[in-house]
Order: C-alpha cells, then structure tokens, then sequence
C-alpha cells in the first residue's frame, strides 16, 4: 500500500559530496514536492514540481536543485553537500485537483547526515 | 509564514476526546483549513479539510467557527497512537504556489493511559 517511496531511509555523505535523494509515487499524481524537517523549524518547502521537466523554487532551495524527467519521479539534488544541510527530507505528491480538494501523501523520510 | 496559530503542546487521557484549537484570523474566502499529523519518524498524514462547513471523516471532525477565523480539531476517541504532532495550515483554494502547503509548528498532542 506503499504510495511515496523515497530511496533511503538513512543516509550519511561526506562534505562536498554530490548528493541524489530519490523520489516515486505511483498515484500519478502531477504534483510533487521536496521539504526539509529541522527541530524547531518546522517542514520549509525546498523545491515543488507540477509536471514533466517543470520546477519551481519553494522557500528554501540555496544550495539544492532539483529533476523531473517522468511524472513519477522527482529527485533532490545537493550539488555540494554540506554539514548545514543535515536534516530530514520529505517528498510528497498530490493531485491536480481544480478545487484542490486533495491532500498531499507523503513518503516516510530521509535522515541525511553530512559530515 | 505560516497563516496560524496553535498551542506548542497538549495532553489527552486515553478515550477522551481531543480538541485541538487553531485560529487562522486572516484567512480569506478562498482559503481552506486543513489538518495533518506527523508521527515520531513519519511523513505528515493528511487527516481532513473544510471550507466553512463542518466536516467529519473517520479519523476526525472539524468545526470551523462562523466568520471562519478559528477552527478545531476533534479526535473522538483519543488512543495512544494519536500522540503526534499535529499541523493546521490555510491553503489557496486555486492552484499554483497559492495551493502549497506552508506548515508552522503545530501542536503536540500526548495520549496518557
């Protein structure tokens, strides 16, 4: 009953390290979403996607980027990571729905640890 | 920002009901209310939406005052498995970046036996 799959559960990468955190959802949904989760900060929009090849930035996305090749699969991408960037990782998905009566479903997170 | 306000924590005894208040003061006639909860270690999961009507769903009811500046959140039956972080957000009817969901920090809810 798996919906969002996100890759890594756990995932630790060194300091300057080129970094993909992987994405599906198979509700052909065609809005998807990357956050972070930080003690205190809350979950803060990253980058959000509303179709093929299409991103936009959300309210943090200094130091990510993002790809949309196939409507089920969004990827985060750190170009360099650094230690500020450890935290938990959430990818959601939603429907385009015109009065927006749907939630969004999310995966189950990954914890990157940079060091 | 963030378009609420939520106590940072609350506690429940097992079997009663929990009531989670929310005041959303700015929110206009094109925004919905939404609840979602995040378990310790989990993604966020959407519990229910209204527009200004009350509304109820297996998990949950939510009463939304009259001129729609705060809402609340009931769980009828609270169990030791609603303990979480629970999250009230005001969401753009129209889609586009209006429609995303911004969260704030929630409420706390702990279930005691």
């Amino acid at each position: 009953d798996v919906k969002v799959t996100q890759s890594s559960r756990y995932l630790v990468k060194r300091t300057g390290e080129k970094v993909f955190l992987e994405c599906v959802q198979d509700m052909d949904h065609e809005n998807m979403f990357w956050y972070r989760q930080d003690p205190g900060l809350g979950l803060r929009l990253i980058y959000f996607s509303y179709d093929v090849k299409m991103k936009e930035k959300g309210d943090i996305p200094e130091g990510y980027s993002v790809s949309r090749e196939k409507k089920e699969r969004f990827s985060l991408i750190l170009e360099s990571a650094s230690t500020n960037q450890t935290s938990m990782y959430l990818c959601a998905s939603s429907s385009l729905g015109g009065d927006l009566n749907y939630g969004y479903t999310f995966g189950s997170g990954t914890r990157l640890t940079v060091v | 920002d963030a378009k609420t306000t939520q106590p940072t924590s609350m506690d429940c005894a097992e079997g009663r009901a929990a009531n989670l208040p929310c005041n959303h003061s700015t929110i206009s006639g094109n925004e919905y209310v939404y609840w979602y909860r995040q378990i310790h270690s989990q993604g966020p999961q959407y519990i229910i939406h209204g527009l200004k009507n009350n509304e109820t769903n297996e998990m949950a009811s939510l009463i939304i005052t009259e001129d729609r500046k705060s809402s609340t959140l009931i769980l009828p039956h609270a169990t030791l498995r609603d303990t979480a972080v629970y999250y009230c957000i005001v969401r753009s009817r129209y889609g586009g970046s209006q429609g995303n969901l911004i969260f704030g920090k929630g409420t706390k809810l702990s279930v005691k036996p």
